[in-house]
């Protein structure tokens, strides 16, 4: 069975400052996994996907993450974080049926 | 066109009211999916439905009847809610291409409801 597990429940960064959101996954064959962002009150926006192509993918907004298989992770990065990159991320795996397992979520604070 | 419209964006119910929302896509997505989403959690898969037909009712109780009457087309029909049922309802799509990678999902910028 697939499974995500996000190592932090909040992140506070200052502005400027890089970002890093942990993923760790568990899946029994070659897993799709995924970031989405998700502001207050609004709906889920797809950050980037992973879907066994290169292992280091770009998304929007100047974010990217590293399949890594031998650590089973999924990292979220930024180089520099923005105030309005104050929101929810999720990183999600996906079954071979298509359904969308969903961590816990990382709450991303970003100080000025 | 690459979004999913959600409609209304605020509902107020009674626990008698009957109410509906509705979703729809022009994508030419196959797949079409509702979520339930409490404060601070994940959403919670509801209902799955592959071309049109009702392929994954994850348990959800009866109160909740959803609808597709075509491919564009998601409705969810509520009916004597309990308060808490209140949260934000949300709608995805996604291509559903047998056997090859999944691509993920288009979410709408959901529903929040909330039951009185």
């Amino acid at each position: 069975a697939q499974s995500v597990t996000q190592l932090d429940s909040h992140v506070s960064v200052s502005e400027g400052t890089p970002v890093l959101l942990r993923c760790n996954y568990s899946s029994s064959y070659s897993p799709s996994l995924f970031w989405y962002v998700q502001h207050p009150n609004k709906g889920l926006q797809l950050l980037l996907k992973y879907t066994s192509a290169a292992t280091l993918v770009k998304g929007i907004n100047g974010f990217e993450a590293e399949f890594k298989k031998s650590e089973t992770s999924f990292h979220l990065t930024k180089p520099s974080a923005h105030m309005s990159d104050a929101a929810e991320y999720f990183c999600v795996v996906s079954d071979q049926g298509g359904k969308l397992i969903f961590g816990q979520g990382t709450e991303l604070s970003v100080k000025p | 066109d690459t979004e999913v419209t959600q409609t209304p964006k605020h509902l107020v119910m009674g626990m008698t009211n009957k109410k509906s929302l509705k979703c729809e896509q022009h994508m030419g997505h196959r797949a079409m999916y509702w979520y339930k989403q409490k404060a601070k959690k994940p959403p919670e898969l509801m209902f799955v439905y592959s071309y049109e037909k009702l392929s994954i009712n994850e348990s959800v109780p009866s109160r909740f009847s959803p609808e597709c009457p075509n491919s564009s087309l998601l409705n969810l029909h509520l009916h004597a809610l309990q308060p808490e049922d209140s949260a934000l309802y949300l709608c995805a799509s996604s291509q559903q291409i047998p056997g090859l990678q999944h691509y993920g999902y288009t979410f709408g910028s959901g529903t929040r409801l909330t039951v009185v």
